[in-house]
């Protein structure tokens, strides 16, 4: 079977740095991606990581570590506007198989 | 920018009908997907196809069918709906070539109530 874990809910602060983990189990793995999730809105990609090591997209960044089935996302200088869900993907094949999502919330 | 448009955004519908939900896209993407998402279980896939007249399961197909006759449209079907399938249904589209075909584009989704 395939299996993704990540923290149903994520608290920070405005200005904060936040990880959101990732980890997984599945068979025929080709990479790691996350999306993002307002509420009441569609999906967006975010990022994709085929190969173990840290891609950084602005404020963004994403790990994957295949030796350990497991990623992260890292969001830097949190905004009010980063309050959303956000689910890590893994890539099997041709499709993707999604998390059950992190509920980030952002405070002042 | 991409475009991935839905028929519905609200849809209410009596047990047993028979429900189409459409979707458009027009980026002539090669793949589209249809999934289900349902408080605390993340989005799951129904079906997807990565070309006309081609489909394949996801993880939940039964009680769901789908049609591709053109490119930019994919049509999923129910073909007697059911209670249990309440649900917001969200439609993607991706480019094959794009990430490996794992940016995907989204629809805005129908929200789906069978009573």
């Amino acid at each position: 079977g395939q299996s993704l874990e990540q923290p149903s809910e994520v608290t920070a602060v405005e200005g904060a740095i936040v990880q959101i983990n990732c980890t997984y189990q599945t068979s025929g793995f080709y990479g790691l991606s996350w999306y993002q999730q307002h509420d009441g809105g569609a999906p967006t990609f975010l990022s994709y990581n085929a190969l173990d090591g840290l891609e950084e997209t602005g404020r963004f960044s994403s790990f994957l570590s295949r030796s350990d089935s497991y990623g992260y996302l890292l969001l830097q200088e949190l905004q009010m506007k980063d309050s959303a869900s956000y689910f890590c993907a893994v890539k099997r094949y041709s499709t993707l198989t999604f998390g059950k999502g992190t509920m980030l919330l952002v405070s002042p | 920018d991409v475009k991935v448009t839905q028929s519905s955004r609200y849809l209410v519908k009596r047990t047993g009908e028979k429900v189409f939900l459409e979707c458009v896209q027009d980026m002539d993407h090669e793949n589209m997907f249809w999934y289900r998402q349902d408080p605390g279980l993340g989005l799951r896939l129904i079906y997807f196809s990565y070309d006309v007249k081609m489909k394949e399961k996801g993880d939940i197909p039964e009680g769901y069918s789908v049609s591709r006759e053109k490119k930019e449209r994919f049509s999923l079907i129910l073909e007697s709906a059911s209670t249990n399938q309440t649900s917001m249904y969200l439609c993607a589209s991706s480019l094959v070539s794009a990430a490996d075909g794992v940016e995907q584009y989204f629809g805005p989704g129908t929200r789906l109530t069978v009573t």
